[in-house]
């Protein structure tokens, strides 16, 4: 969804390295996400945030911080990478207008950690 | 949140209709049933979504029995470029929504010429 866009969308890193990914939308969206995937899995919740002042825990959080700049922006940290953390990250945006929510996914940002 | 199962993968071919099942036995009052797309190394796309009954859009249908206990996803006249995985997850909405979307496996469609 070009509404969603991510950078890098590749990125090849150092084992210990600190590297951010970026997320921006235009949908005007409260809610963000920030996702991994590993091959042949479904997505992992990493961090998600319902507004500015709101941060909060995903399943596997362990190892990235986050940081919500303003509405629009959300951005994934790596504060020492290591190599399982190779995977596939994907930004998502939500709103709950209609009473239940939907979420429109980035392109992914492929990141291989050496 | 409730949990789905879906088979893991399901052949069928150009022009035909798919259909793909998913359980979720434990699905709660005030949960929704929310199917993705996602082609290789792209973000999932959000597909159809529906509470009960029928829901169809410009894509697909969904069929919901009355006990919601389970969902048929419709595929009506596959193309080769149906070529995905389709997820169906199951989740409240509103107020209460945590936006704890739980992808499983997911079910690979591969369409066949």
């Amino acid at each position: 969804d070009a509404d969603v866009t991510q950078t890098p969308r590749n990125r090849i890193t150092k084992t210990g390295k600190r590297i951010m990914l970026e997320c921006s939308q235009t949908k005007g969206h409260d809610r963000m996400y920030w996702y991994r995937q590993d091959p042949g899995l479904g997505l992992r919740l990493i961090y998600y945030s319902f507004d500015v002042k709101d941060i909060n825990k995903g399943e596997i959080s362990d190892g990235y911080s986050v940081s919500r700049q303003a509405q629009a922006k959300f951005s994934l940290s790596l504060e020492s990478a290591i190599p399982n953390q190779t995977a596939l990250y994907f930004c998502a945006t939500s709103d709950t207008d209609r009473g239940h929510e939907t979420q429109y996914f980035g392109p992914g940002t492929r990141l291989l950690v050496l | 949140l409730a949990k789905t199962t879906q088979p893991i993968s399901m052949d069928s071919y150009e022009g035909q209709e798919v259909n793909i099942t998913c359980s979720h036995n434990n699905i709660a009052t005030n949960d929704y049933i929310t199917w993705y797309q996602q082609f290789p190394s792209q973000g999932p796309r959000f597909i159809i979504q529906g509470y009960k009954t029928k829901v169809t859009n410009e894509v697909a249908s969904l069929f919901i029995p009355a006990d919601r206990k389970s969902s048929t996803l419709s595929l009506p006249r596959v193309s080769l470029s149906d070529t995905a995985v389709y997820y169906c997850l199951v989740g409240d909405g509103g107020s209460s929504n945590t936006g704890k979307l739980i992808f499983g496996q997911g079910t690979t469609l591969q369409v066949k010429p």
